[in-house]
């Protein structure tokens, strides 16, 4: 059975400084997505980022990017230059590919301090 | 609409009552998914739907819940006879589905709570 876990369930950091959301999974299947998704207090889930885990480098987007170590399973993700609005909990998930069914994490809550 | 949109925002029910939860998806989306969020743990699949027909239902807990989506958009997810373990939030999401990427798209969900 494939599993994610976030080993992390609360993080705070300072505004403008960086942070790293930890993430790991396990699986015997050898192609799958992840995602980042966060989930703010109105509760929809927004994706962040996601990983293809057939391609080597690492996806950023803006301020966001990924740390992705197949061989380790492992999926960080970084934030740079924090900002108050991205506090809210995040989310890692894993989906094999052509199941179409997400499996998340246990969430971490970030919160940005002023 | 420009997302997903799900009705009612919150729902409060005594236990044993029947209880639907709408969602519509994103136009032009064939794939919708069901997920259940209890309090302090992240999104489970319940079940995912191309087109009209449910394609994988293997997260629905037991046969007190089901859900349909019979002309290939708007989806309902039900619950019988409800417990007060299926207190959660249910979200529902979409994706462009065989024809599209892996990302889906979250609505804001429905907090149901059986009293």
């Amino acid at each position: 059975a494939q599993t994610v876990t976030q080993s992390q369930p609360e993080m705070s950091v300072q505004e403008a400084e960086t942070v790293t959301l930890s993430c790991t999974y396990d699986t015997s299947e050898n192609n799958y997505y992840l995602f980042w998704y966060k989930q703010p207090p109105s509760r929809q889930m927004i994706l962040v980022i996601r990983q293809e885990a057939y391609k080597q480098q690492n996806a950023t987007e803006n301020r966001f990017s990924v740390n992705f170590q197949k061989a380790a399973k492992s999926f960080s993700l970084k934030i740079s230059d924090s900002q108050l609005g991205d506090t809210a909990m995040y989310f890692c998930a894993f989906m094999i590919t052509g199941t179409y069914k997400y499996i998340f994490g246990t969430g971490t809550r970030l919160k940005v301090l002023a | 609409g420009a997302g997903v949109s799900q009705t009612p925002s919150n729902k409060v029910t005594e236990k044993g009552k029947y209880v639907e939860l709408r969602c519509d998806p994103i136009s032009g989306h064939t794939a919708l998914y069901w997920y259940r969020q209890s309090l302090g743990q992240g999104p489970e699949f319940l079940i995912y739907f191309q087109g009209t027909g449910a394609a994988d239902d293997s997260g629905l807990p037991n046969d007190r819940f089901f859900a349909v989506r019979p002309e290939g958009s708007v989806s309902t997810l039900k619950i019988q006879r409800t417990e007060r373990g299926d207190s959660a939030v249910y979200l529902c999401a979409s994706s462009a589905g065989l024809a599209g990427g892996p990302e889906q798209f979250f609505g804001p969900g429905t907090r149901l709570t059986v009293l």
